[in-house]
């Protein structure tokens, strides 16, 4: 079965500054999907981004950026010039690419602070 | 647009009592999932469903059934609800395939059984 890990529960960051929270999944298939959301204090739970396992180039959007590396399984965020608006928990999530009866699994989450 | 609704948004049950969460997107999603979020623990898949009709279980079902009668609709039951069942409750909805694969959510139920 598929596992998501997220390391770092809790983690802080200057304001304009970069933060990079992991993410390492463990699977044994080849085509899948990765995504980040973010849960900011409304319960919200808003897509970040999303790469496909296929794809070699790493996804950004905006000051969003992932480091995907597939042969070690990681699948890092970096947030640049971090806004106070990043504050939030953040979330790995994996899905299957090929499995009909696939399903969404998400990491335990870290809890970014963004200090003014 | 509504997306994925969750109603109700906040209920206490008392221990023993029984209640039904309802789930409805409109994006004409095939896949639909239940999970419930605890402090610590992150999102853990209660059941999920691939189609109208199916239904299979997750990471945590114990303690609760579904139904997927029509494919907009994805109902949560408790049927004895315990201390242990409080929690937010997320429903989620996603296509099976595509370039748009990730989880639509709901805004979340938040469940105390007392």
């Amino acid at each position: 079965a598929q596992t998501v890990t997220q390391s770092q529960p809790e983690m802080s960051v200057q304001e304009a500054e970069t933060v990079t929270l992991s993410c390492t999944y463990d699977t044994s298939e080849s085509d899948y999907y990765l995504f980040w959301y973010k849960q900011p204090p409304s319960r919200q739970m808003i897509l970040v981004i999303r790469q496909e396992a296929y794809k070699q180039q790493n996804a950004t959007e905006n000051r969003f950026s992932v480091n995907f590396q597939k042969a070690a399984k990681s699948f890092s965020l970096k947030i640049s010039d971090s806004q106070l608006g990043d504050a939030a928990m953040y979330f790995c999530a994996y899905r299957s690419f090929m499995n009909r009866d696939d399903k969404i699994i998400f990491g335990k989450g870290t809890r970014l602070h963004i200090l003014p | 647009n509504a997306g994925v609704t969750q109603t109700p948004k906040f209920r206490v049950l008392k221990t023993g009592q029984s209640m039904t969460l309802l789930c409805a997107q409109d994006m004409n999603h095939e896949y639909m999932y239940w999970y419930r979020q605890d402090p610590g623990m992150g999102l853990r898949l209660i059941h999920y469903s691939v189609g109208e009709g199916t239904t299979a279980k997750g990471e945590v079902p114990d303690g609760y059934n579904v139904s997927r009668l029509k494919k907009q609709n994805f109902l949560l039951g408790l049927e004895s609800a315990a201390p242990s069942q409080t929690s937010v409750y997320f429903c989620a909805s996603s296509y099976s395939h595509g370039p748009y694969t990730e989880a639509f959510f709901g805004q979340g139920t938040r469940l105390t059984v007392v």
